[in-house]
């Protein structure tokens, strides 16, 4: 069945780019749409946004509230995707996890997740 | 911006039926996808459009969606059910949560 990983950096300065990829096994990234998704300490859950398959021509969309700073991409030799988020500061400190987005219905499965701490 | 809302906590006697409420404006005309979150877990998939559930969800879990409100039903709840429990749909080309509502057994 699929995996997913989340990798990156775990601390990211004030004002920097926060980069994270997830690893997709036990299927191919261009079967299915992926999406981005965040938990700030104790708080409920915030999609950050959304890259569609390959018949969708890999489009995206995000969260209003993020559009500006948010990149979502795919790399299909690597079975991989990517999220940059720019000019991070404290509020954007959270787990973050990558999900499988089903029919654009619901996520499933997620990745395990990695806490990210904006902080100089 | 499109919203959904939840009670922030429910609790339930083992045993007995829990339901947890998730509203927004139409929800009903949407589908509903509810998420179990235990401490230290990513969120597990427990009902997805309304009232379907993936495989090895316990048949006590189900869920419906009418009006304004979907619901979660957890009957002959178990100790184990205890967890935090989010509700989502799409509105047009985006994700919307609910704020989550924590069930505890007692």
């Amino acid at each position: 069945q699929v995996q997913l990983q989340e990798s990156g950096p775990g601390l990211v300065k004030p004002s920097e780019t926060l980069s994270l990829t997830c690893n997709v096994s036990g299927g191919s990234i261009s079967s299915y749409h992926w999406s981005w998704i965040r938990q700030s300490p104790g708080k409920g859950l915030e999609w950050i946004g959304w890259i569609g398959d390959i018949y969708y021509s890999g489009s995206t969309n995000y969260n209003p509230s993020l559009k500006s700073r948010v990149t979502i991409s795919v790399d299909t030799s690597k079975n991989q995707f990517s999220l940059k988020l720019r000019s991070v500061t404290a509020a954007d400190t959270a787990v973050y996890y990558c999900a499988r987005n089903v029919g654009l219905s619901q996520f499933d499965p997620w990745g395990q997740g990695t806490l990210v701490t904006v902080s100089s | 911006s499109y919203e959904l809302t939840q009670p922030p906590s429910v609790s339930v006697s083992p045993g007995q039926t829990a339901s947890i409420t998730c509203s927004g404006d139409k929800l009903g005309d949407k589908y509903a996808c509810w998420y179990q979150q235990k401490p230290g877990q990513s969120p597990v998939l427990v009902i997805y459009q309304d009232t379907k559930r993936p495989s090895g969800i316990p048949e006590r879990f189900s869920g419906s969606n009418s009006g304004n409100t979907a619901t979660l039903t957890i009957s002959g709840t178990q100790a184990m059910d205890e967890a935090d429990y989010y509700c989502q749909a799409w509105d047009s080309t985006t994700v919307v949560f609910g704020g989550g509502t924590k069930l505890t057994v007692l």
